[in-house]
């Protein structure tokens, strides 16, 4: 079974910065590429950032380009959200997800987490 | 950036009715669709791919057609556990998910 097990957020003031993990187990960790999704509670879903499955390429929302980066540690079977620079609007519940297809970057997400809560307050 | 837009907002309907919401692309995204059904509390779960692939385990009354700008979600019969938000998302370049429709009773 699939699992992904996301951790790390917390309440952060205005300026700070925040790593999120995401724990995955179930599957060839390495064959995926993984995601960040967040949401504003009560709102949409927000694409955040994308990363290949051997990490040598990454993607970001222009929302968070040049203040979140995106990795990956694939003998610990973890996905990483470091983020800086946080401000009022970066407050929501993050996701982590897997894309569909092994060794594919352009597809759909079918599997999730349950997500993490980053509260950006002062 | 390609910008997915949802219709209806939100969407009244009773047991067993037919229900049909529409997504449209900004520009062409050929079939690289997907719908989501989030419920409250809880992660999205994929139910379509692909544009009218039916994602493993979910039932036969969710079905998806489209292609280009103009897709489409059906569920032939709805159900008690039906009731939930609906998005669509577009993977042709990079990410965009529409604003969601929510289907109540």
């Amino acid at each position: 079974e699939v699992q992904l097990l996301e951790s790390g957020g917390a309440l952060v003031q205005p300026g700070g910065s925040l790593r999120l993990s995401c724990a995955a187990s179930g599957f060839p960790f390495s064959s995926y590429a993984l995601t960040w999704v967040r949401q504003v509670p009560g709102k949409g879903l927000e694409w955040v950032s994308s990363i290949t499955g051997g990490g040598r390429s990454t993607y970001y929302a222009d929302s968070v380009k040049g203040r979140f980066t995106i990795s990956r540690d694939n003998s610990r079977n973890t996905l990483y959200l470091e983020m800086n620079s946080l401000r009022v609007e970066d407050t929501a519940l993050f996701y982590c997800a897997r894309v569909r297809v092994p060794a594919a970057l352009a597809d759909s997400f079918d599997s999730w987490g349950q997500g993490t809560l980053v509260t950006v307050s002062s | 950036d390609i910008q997915m837009t949802q219709s209806p907002s939100t969407l009244s309907a009773s047991l067993g009715d037919r229900v049909t919401i529409t997504c449209r692309a900004s520009q062409s995204i050929d079939n690289s669709l997907a719908w989501y059904q989030q419920k409250p509390g809880k992660a999205p779960d994929l139910l379509i791919y692909k544009a009218s692939s039916l994602e493993s385990g979910v039932p036969s009354r969710f079905s998806g057609s489209g292609s280009g700008t103009e897709f489409t979600l059906t569920i032939s019969s709805l159900q008690p556990d039906d009731y939930a938000t609906y998005y669509c998302q577009q993977y042709h370049s990079y990410w965009t998910f529409g604003q969601g429709t929510k289907v109540e009773i």
